[in-house]
């Protein structure tokens, strides 16, 4: 089955630095990278997404990047604010054969003022 | 309902007990998910239902777990003879769209956390 690493586990960031989390899958067949935000006490909510046709993504401060090859995919943050700070979740998934979302493990992301 | 809607937000149980988990899913929603949060780790996938049919239940960690869907909306999550080791968030997710369909947005719910003493 699929299984996703994710780095690293804790970022610490001082407010309006950029952020970067990376995370690299094990299944060539993945074809769908979503990046999930959990807020304490919440349910993670979708940030972005890229599909594996797409080599970047942007949305506002927020940008994914996916490299075929390598299996792996980041999540870029810019110009970061205190209430970016939460747990990031990247996850992936071969879409039509099943629904099954591999999650990575977390970065806990901290935005110091 | 606007979001996915999970009752109740917080259980405490003793060991061996049982306990039943409901998800309200985002209305028309076909797909439903179950995944369960350990503390510090990301959800891991339980069971998928595609209407009231179970798609996909490999996630399930033994016999004393089950779920249900019987109209094709609400879905519990039940549990026999709870452990310890059963403690975590139980989260549940549903998305508009059908199996075979392109890429599945998932709408999380809040969670149940389930502690076992």
């Amino acid at each position: 089955g699929e299984n996703v690493e994710q780095h690293p586990s804790t970022l610490s960031v001082q407010e309006g630095d950029s952020a970067v989390i990376k995370c690299t899958y094990s299944d060539s067949a993945s074809n769908y990278f979503p990046w999930y935000k959990q807020e304490l006490g919440k349910g993670p909510q979708l940030i972005i997404d890229i599909r594996s046709n797409v080599g970047e993504k942007k949305d506002q401060r927020i940008a994914v990047t996916l490299n075929k090859t390598a299996k792996h995919f980041s999540l870029h943050i810019t110009e970061t604010q205190p209430e970016d700070s939460a747990v990031y979740f990247c996850a992936a998934i071969l879409t039509g054969g099943g629904n099954k979302l591999t999650f990575g493990t977390g970065t806990q992301l901290k935005v110091e003022l | 309902g606007a979001g996915v809607s999970q009752t109740p937000s917080n259980k405490v149980t003793e060991k061996g007990k049982y306990v039943e988990l409901r998800c309200d899913p985002i209305s028309g929603h076909t797909a439903l998910y179950w995944y369960r949060q350990s503390l510090g780790q990301g959800p891991e996938f339980l069971i998928y239902f595609q209407g009231t049919g179970a798609a996909d239940d490999s996630g399930l960690p033994n016999d004393r777990f089950f779920a249900v869907r019987p109209e094709g909306s609400v879905s519990t999550l039940k549990i026999q003879r709870t452990e310890r080791g059963d403690s975590a968030v139980y989260l549940c997710a549903s998305s508009p769209l059908g199996r075979n369909s392109g890429a599945n947005v998932l709408t999380f719910g809040a969670g149940s956390r389930l502690t076992v003493l």
